[in-house]
């Protein structure tokens, strides 16, 4: 167990929709990474958030969205959902000061766009 | 020029072998190289990692060997277990300037068979 916790685990939703996927990193991590992981593109890296501020962006959609709350929870918003954003995400936390950069990674929650 | 190239796709190792995975990366400034290793319906786990200063870290069964001059660095697995079998991933970061975010490997499916 990583410590760090996502929720839902699997949700299943209809193209169009809209979803939030929740992460709550491990206790004194101060950043949060969220990653896609499919079957063409592998695991790729979406968008980091420290201490509540953006701070890192990789390949993530224009509908595709996340903040990071005082509490350091952080949530990931997918809308417009087409058939090809059914894949697997996973956020991962650190604590990304002082030389310390491990990540630890969360279960994921499996997302189905019917 | 971000990507890192993992190889073979799939191993497959008798028990008590050794298993080689290997990875290439052609961004200079990265400095941080994880391997994480991911069970089915689980999120990656950290295992190992190391940076460019050194050309060989060992944790337990667990070997990198980095070769700065060819960019490379691969992941040695002595005395394989069944419960070894997993997909494991490379990865690449440049700390200082991507705050951690990591670059992928495609990833390598490990059977080891007893």
């Amino acid at each position: 167990d990583s410590g760090v916790t996502q929720t839902p685990k699997h949700l299943i939703t209809a193209t169009g929709q809209r979803v939030t996927l929740r992460c709550s990193p491990r206790s004194g991590d101060l950043s949060v990474y969220w990653y896609q992981q499919s079957l063409d593109q592998g695991l790729q890296f979406l968008i980091q958030y420290y201490n509540g501020e953006e701070r890192a962006k990789g390949n993530i959609l224009e509908r595709f969205s996340a903040q990071q709350f005082p509490d350091l929870h952080s949530e990931l918003n997918l809308s417009s959902l087409e058939l090809g954003d059914s894949a697997l995400y996973f956020c991962a936390s650190s604590v990304a000061q002082g030389g310390s950069y491990e990540q630890y990674f969360g279960p994921g929650t499996r997302l189905t766009v019917t | 020029q971000q990507q890192v190239k993992q190889s073979p796709q799939s191993l497959i190792v008798q028990k008590g072998g050794i298993s080689i995975i290997n990875c290439a990366y052609e961004n200079t400034a990265f400095d941080y190289f994880p391997w994480y290793q991911q069970f089915p319906g689980k999120g990656p786990a950290l295992l190992i990692a190391i940076r460019p200063d050194v050309s060989e870290k060992k944790e337990g069964r667990f070997t990198i060997s980095f070769n700065k001059s060819a960019k490379q660095f691969s992941l040695h697995i002595m005395d394989s277990q069944p419960g070894d079998s997993a997909t494991y991933f490379c990865a690449a970061s440049n700390l200082s300037t991507s705050y951690g975010k990591l670059t992928f490997g495609q990833g390598t499916i490990l059977t080891v068979h007893p």
